[in-house]
């Protein structure tokens, strides 16, 4: 069965820290991963996708890895700021021959405090 | 930018009333989506389209119809609201099935 995992489920850090968000999927036939962020009240927005050969991805403080032959995947956040409070979504694409499929993980709520 | 724009960002129904969903989007793409995100369920797909006219089910599309008349416009269809149907509802679009663009989404609570 096709799954994303995420933990944890919720993180609470001081503004200025680091921390590492983790996703595991048991997806197949792979194709690519992303991650999203979602500001409370909006939709999802793409920060990273990593496709099979890729297993580090940066966009500003963030960066993703992938790991494909474990199945796992992080976004670590560098020097943590308030707007980074949000949830963040792990989602796996599979591609069959006549179709593919996107699978989204339960996310990880970040709380920045002050 | 890509815009995705969802006609109602608050509603409030009773049990019985049909509710309509609107989602236009603005980059001639030909993948749209209708996902309801839940507390700890995350995004379930409820209907996509690839076409004009063409429709496929998703995950949980009992309750739902949807409607994709133009391009640009996919709409989703609750015939007969039940409170368990109050949630947020995302429209989504994409040019090749990658990338999702979500629009600000529609929290609906039926009464």
């Amino acid at each position: 069965k096709n799954q994303v995992e995420q933990s944890p489920q919720s993180l609470i850090i001081l503004e200025g820290k680091n921390c590492t968000l983790q996703c595991n999927y048991t997806v197949s036939p792979f194709s690519n991963l992303r991650w999203y962020k979602q500001d409370t009240g909006r939709g999802p927005v793409s920060l990273t996708i990593m496709t099979f050969s890729e297993n580090t991805k940066s966009n500003g403080r963030y960066t993703a890895t992938l790991d494909a032959d474990t199945k796992q995947s992080s976004l670590h956040i560098t020097a943590s700021q308030l707007s980074d409070s949000a949830s963040y979504i792990c989602v796996v694409s599979a591609v069959y021959s006549s179709a593919s499929k996107i699978i989204f993980g339960s996310g990880t709520r970040l709380s920045i405090r002050p | 930018d890509v815009k995705v724009t969802q006609s109602s960002r608050y509603l409030v129904k009773r049990t019985g009333e049909k509710v309509f969903l609107e989602c236009v989007q603005d980059m001639d793409h030909e993948n749209m989506f209708w996902y309801r995100q839940d507390p700890g369920l995350g995004l379930r797909l409820i209907y996509f389209s690839y076409d004009v006219k063409m429709k496929e089910k998703g995950d949980i599309p009992e309750g739902y119809s949807v409607s994709r008349e133009k391009k640009e416009r996919f709409s989703l269809i609750l015939e007969s609201a039940s409170t368990n149907q109050t949630s947020m509802y995302l429209c989504a679009s994409s040019l090749d099935t990658g990338e999702l663009f979500f629009g600000e989404g529609s929290r609906l609570t039926v009464l």
